[in-house]
């Protein structure tokens, strides 16, 4: 079956340490990956997506992620962690027909 | 330019009322999405318009949600009557057809908090 895995619900780092979210995919062609984040009480804002080229994307406030075909991976890395980037994190596949697939969600606690 | 807006943010109702849900897309996006979150799980696709039409619904749990978009400008999302079940926070996200320039990301609006009581 199709579907979108974010293995970790919960994840607990220091401010300041560094950062993996994990995400991998199960579809039959390379889809279009997105990161989104949630932070309280507001919507989903996008992070970074990738598209075809450079399987290293940059994205907004310090992120990047690296896509892996091999692995069917997307995973998501910050080096240096910061206490406003505590909120949830989705990964989300976008098929042909402007189909779009979401992961759980994996939530970050920063502790100081 | 504005964002997608989401009305009302939240709203508690009782089992068996009914409720209806605004959406207001990113002008220019044809692409109009409904999805709907139960707390703990994933972000789930209810429906797709293209602007006025229903380019997708297999998302829509059963006959008792109702998605318009009449002139292909704002949507709604009736549910009626309201179960315990349908609680939870549905999003709304406009997008772009993708092409070879445009990956066609989704814009969400804030979402709106359904709670049956």
């Amino acid at each position: 079956a199709q579907s979108v895995t974010q293995p970790d619900i919960h994840i607990t780092v220091s401010e300041g340490a560094s950062l993996e979210l994990r995400c991998n995919y199960s579809y039959g062609a390379t889809p279009y990956l997105f990161w989104y984040v949630q932070s309280p009480g507001q919507g989903l804002q996008l992070l970074l997506k990738y598209f075809s080229g450079d399987t290293l994307v940059q994205g907004i406030k310090g992120f990047e992620a690296e896509f892996k075909r091999s692995q069917s991976s997307f995973n998501l890395r910050k080096p240096s962690v910061h206490w406003s980037d505590a909120a949830e994190y989705f990964c989300a596949v976008g098929l042909t027909g402007n189909q779009f697939y979401f992961g759980t969600g994996t939530s970050l606690t920063v502790i100081p | 330019e504005a964002g997608v807006t989401q009305f009302p943010s939240h709203s508690v109702i009782e089992k068996g009322q009914t409720v209806t849900l605004r959406c207001d897309p990113i002008s220019g996006h044809d692409n109009l999405y409904w999805y709907r979150r139960v707390m703990g799980k994933e972000i789930k696709f209810l429906l797709h318009f293209v602007k006025e039409s229903k380019q997708d619904e297999s998302g829509m749990p059963n006959n008792r949600f109702l998605a318009e978009r009449t002139g292909g400008t704002y949507s709604t999302l009736k549910v009626q009557p309201a179960e315990l079940e349908d609680s939870g926070v549905y999003f709304c996200a406009s997008s772009q057809d993708r092409t070879s320039e445009n990956t066609g990301e989704l814009f969400f609006g804030e979402g709106s908090r359904l709670t049956v009581l």
